[in-house]
């Protein structure tokens, strides 16, 4: 298995307080994203970091900044948790351009928020 | 419209089927195709990865991209209950700042 670690696992918070979940990798790969998963939406994407400082927004970015200042680690903060945003969060890693392109995913963390 | 269009299902199948699963898409600066399989609480894993058009095989699994239909396929020969998951189609084009992309995913059913 690739070498991806989330955590928490699972959280449950208070709505208005800011949360931050945790992706490590120990892969050395480039890119790096985070992506909710919820019932009738598949997997949609955040944030994507290509890089360490080089970071985007995906299509749901709204109410999440991101962070990634070493290549191994990649946060995630909801700034002030809503209802809304009570989730399964996955982190993605990718080689591309290092000579590879699949994604390997983490173990989810299961977010709810109260 | 979405960049990536997958049926939701749910399909039902009996063991021993064999199973179509489809995307389309839109954009065709995309060129890596990959099916990932996701079992009920479980991050996904990938499955099946291609680059070009044409068929892929990897034991029961068949992938298959048409680039000038925009066109996507997963063959599953033989299904087995054990094959009862999501599926999902996901796509990426190369480049600084690359999205890898997600259909929304087919519940599979392989009933006894």
């Amino acid at each position: 298995d690739a070498g991806i670690t989330q955590s928490p696992r699972h959280k449950v918070t208070e709505t208005g307080t800011p949360v931050t979940l945790r992706c490590h990798q120990t892969e050395n790969h480039r890119y790096m994203y985070w992506y909710r998963q919820d019932p009738g939406h598949g997997l949609r994407l955040i944030h994507y970091s290509y890089g360490v400082k080089d970071t985007d927004k995906g299509e749901v970015s709204d109410g999440y900044s991101v962070s990634r200042s070493k290549t191994e680690d990649f946060l995630l903060t909801l700034e002030s948790a809503t209802s809304s945003q009570t989730s399964v969060y996955f982190c993605a890693i990718s080689a591309l351009g290092q000579g590879g392109t699949e994604a390997f995913f983490g173990q989810g963390t299961r977010l709810t928020v109260v | 419209q979405k960049e990536v269009e997958q049926d939701p299902g749910p399909l039902s199948v009996p063991e021993g089927a064999i199973v179509s699963l489809n995307c389309t898409y839109s954009n065709s600066a995309f060129q890596y195709f990959m099916w990932y399989r996701q079992y009920s609480r479980k991050g996904p894993e990938l499955l099946m990865y291609t680059y070009s058009s044409g068929n892929k095989e990897d034991g029961r699994f068949t992938a298959q991209v048409d680039k000038s239909s925009k066109y996507i396929s997963l063959f599953i020969r033989d299904s087995q209950p054990s094959d009862s998951a999501t599926y999902l189609c996901a796509m990426i084009y190369t480049g600084t700042a690359s999205k890898l992309t997600f259909g929304t995913g087919t519940r599979l059913q392989v009933t006894l």
